[in-house]
């Protein structure tokens, strides 16, 4: 299947920092691509829809501020986590779907990214 | 709005055992999709079923869709240890292809 890249793969920083996840499409193009997080024991939460050249999507509850999201091109979306927190500390996935499957929808997802908040 | 549930959430068995992880949804949905996750890990595309009455197969696992009683199946034959994971159903019901999640069934499979 599709290959995403997630990096990094384990954070730690201080509380006030910012932190930058990169996601990249390794094999193929994505003009979308989601960012999701998941709590420990729990099933995932869509955080955003990030769409190459133009604004995210945000889901309700999310807020844009905080989780600022880029996607310069069409095959890296970022996500930064600004003036961070400890209840922000979280394991956050980003995914894609290879247009070329677009029939199926399928994602391929990103080795994650687990953010440690002191 | 689409809702999917899945059950167990939680499944401890012994290998050699066979089970089935139920994944109901509340409404059409034009996909049905599987997923396993190792803990500490990311998610890992396991089954895409596209219509009634799909079946797929991959090694000891097998998926099925049938969307008239709105369930999927994802039947586990002769578990063996290295089964043992979190497994995530998911559906979709727009053309953006958004996925809505099923909870998650935790599988342990006891040697």
């Amino acid at each position: 299947g599709a290959v995403v890249s997630q990096h990094p793969s384990r954070v730690i920083c201080k509380s006030g920092t910012s932190v930058k996840i990169e996601c990249r499409s390794l094999d193929f193009q994505a003009t979308t691509m989601f960012w999701y997080r998941q709590f420990p024991k729990k099933s995932l939460m869509l955080m955003a829809t990030s769409n190459e050249g133009s604004k995210a999507t945000y889901e309700q509850g999310v807020e844009k501020d905080k989780f600022l999201i880029n996607h310069a091109s069409l095959t890296l979306s970022t996500l930064t986590v600004t003036s961070a927190h400890p209840e922000d500390s979280s394991f956050y996935i980003c995914s894609a779907r290879d247009f070329r499957l677009a029939d199926s929808g399928e994602l391929f997802f990103g080795e994650g990214s687990r953010l440690t908040v002191l | 709005e689409l809702k999917v549930e899945q059950n167990p959430l939680f499944l401890s068995m012994q290998e050699g055992k066979n089970y089935t992880i139920y994944c109901n949804y509340s409404t059409t949905s034009d996909r049905l999709y599987w997923y396993r996750q190792d803990p500490g890990k990311s998610l890992e595309s396991l089954f895409v079923l596209l219509s009634n009455g799909a079946v797929k197969q991959e090694g000891r696992l097998m998926a099925s869709l049938d969307t008239k009683a709105r369930l999927s199946t994802l039947h586990i034959t002769a578990a063996v240890h290295d089964l043992s994971a979190t497994y995530f159903c998911a559906g979709t019901m727009d053309s953006n292809y958004q996925l809505i999640w099923g909870a998650g069934t935790k599988l342990i499979i006891k040697p």
